[in-house]
């Protein structure tokens, strides 16, 4: 069965801080990874990621993915309280998208 | 990307009841997607639906419950039937604008409470 498994599931931090969230995955068929910010209803899209080891940055917000150990990171810089979120990772299969459960992340001013 | 709008936003519901939701894109899309978010959980797929085809539904989804209708590639339809109390959450549209392998992209959701 297909698994995508985020942690940690909450975080909360302090402003200025820097957070790395994890998604790990065991999947048939991969074809891409990508990360998504929820903040009211729809999640908005952030990275896709297809290639091991090449890092994709917006601003504060980096990311990069493992093909051999299956797992991917999100990295985000000097937080501030507008990224308080959900963050799901979700990996492309085919015509199939499966997400992670989520990591609820709360940055505290 | 592109833009994509649901109708209604939000709608309060008795049970037994149906409500459709309309999803439009701003743009031609190959493959739109209704995906489910019930309180606290993740997203989860009900169906992909391909214009000029019948709609692919998911492990635990049925046609009967969840009618989709897709008569163009701009504009997808998702009614919810016989409503339940189970069946609030937030439904989502979605669409990938360049297919198999491109990034998807999602509309601003219909948060559904069924009394």
């Amino acid at each position: 069965e297909d698994k995508v498994v985020q942690s940690p599931l909450s975080l909360v931090v302090h402003e200025g801080d820097t957070v790395t969230l994890n998604c790990s995955y065991e999947v048939t068929n991969f074809r891409s990874l990508l990360w998504y910010k929820q903040e009211k209803k729809a999640p908005t899209f952030l990275f896709m990621l297809t290639s091991s080891g090449i890092e994709k940055k917006s601003g504060r917000l980096s990311s990069i993915l493992d093909k051999k150990e299956l797992s991917s990171i999100l990295n985000i810089t000097a937080t501030q309280t507008g990224d308080s979120a959900i963050y799901l990772c979700a990996v492309d299969l085919n015509n199939d998208m499966r997400f992670g459960a989520g990591t609820r992340l709360t940055v505290k001013p | 990307s592109a833009v994509i709008s649901q109708k209604p936003s939000r709608d309060i519901c008795q049970r037994g009841t149906s409500l459709t939701i309309q999803c439009q894109v701003d743009s031609q899309v190959t493959m739109m997607f209704w995906y489910r978010q019930q309180p606290g959980q993740s997203l989860t797929l009900i169906a992909t639906a391909n214009q000029g085809s019948e709609a692919t539904y998911e492990s635990g989804f049925v046609i009967d419950k969840f009618p989709i209708s897709r008569p163009n590639l701009t504009f997808s339809t998702l009614t919810v039937s016989n409503m339940s109390p189970e069946d609030s959450s937030i439904y989502l549209c979605s669409e990938r604008t360049s297919g198999i392998g491109g990034e998807q992209f999602f509309g601003p959701g219909t948060r559904l409470t069924v009394l």
